[in-house]
């Protein structure tokens, strides 16, 4: 099984910041990661696939980046609405796993 | 627009059986493989299963393989997740996910508001 371990596990910043989150897999997994945004009582929403593609309708603001075992989501200049766990997601094997999750808080 | 909408969820004692539902509009449904998807209380995401679009091909995680049982109906736009044998450890909100991307395998693009389970005497 392929582990994603994302670091760091909560961020605290403030809004106008920017934000740097990691994962890192346990072997290489090319480009098959994904990062999904989850808040309070909703369900994910992805927003970067294949490690540096934004999903449909999300903002600029959102960029990814890595391939084989490392990988960064960044977020430049914080709005309040981007605050929120965020997982990362390998599809390069079975099973598909998810990292356990970074909490980006406002600071 | 594309919509899921998972129905079944409730309270269920321990070794008791249960079956979810995920009913999809606004894509063609046999051209994607789908999943379920689970969320603790608390916890962080955990993948459960994914069939293929034509239903051919099946896969689980090694939690729930021999107890749970994915299924399709293609006629009727419908996912399922037929659940035995449950566990308190089983208890989370389940979510169904289309698989995007040409190839209908790619990441978790659309997912349902999920429904809860709950594995309690």
């Amino acid at each position: 099984e392929i582990v994603l371990t994302q670091s760091p596990a909560t961020l605290s910043l403030s809004p106008g910041e920017g934000a740097t989150l990691s994962c890192r897999a346990s072997q290489s997994i090319s480009s098959y990661l994904a990062w999904y945004q989850q808040k309070p009582g909703q369900a994910p929403r992805l927003i970067i696939y294949d490690g540096s593609n934004r999903a449909t309708g999300i903002t600029a603001r959102f960029s990814g980046s890595g391939s084989g075992t490392d990988f960064t989501l960044t977020i430049s200049s914080l709005e309040p609405e981007d605050f929120a766990v965020y997982y990362c997601q390998q599809r390069s094997a079975w099973p598909i796993t998810f990292g356990q999750g970074t909490r980006l808080e406002i600071k | 627009e594309v919509q899921l909408l998972e129905s079944g969820g409730g309270l269920v004692q321990p070794g008791g059986s249960l079956s979810l539902s995920c009913a999809a509009s606004g894509f063609t449904f046999s051209n994607y493989a789908m999943n379920w998807v689970r969320q603790a209380p608390g916890k962080g995401l955990e993948w459960v299963s994914t069939i293929a679009g034509s239903g051919s091909t099946t896969y689980y995680a090694d939690s729930v393989k021999g107890r749970f049982t994915i299924s399709r109906d293609n006629s009727k736009n419908t996912l399922y997740l037929q659940m035995n044998s449950l566990r308190a450890e089983d208890t989370a909100i389940y979510y169904c996910a289309r698989r995007g991307g040409n190839s209908g395998w790619g990441a978790f693009d659309y997912w349902g508001q999920g429904t809860l389970v709950t594995v309690s005497s």
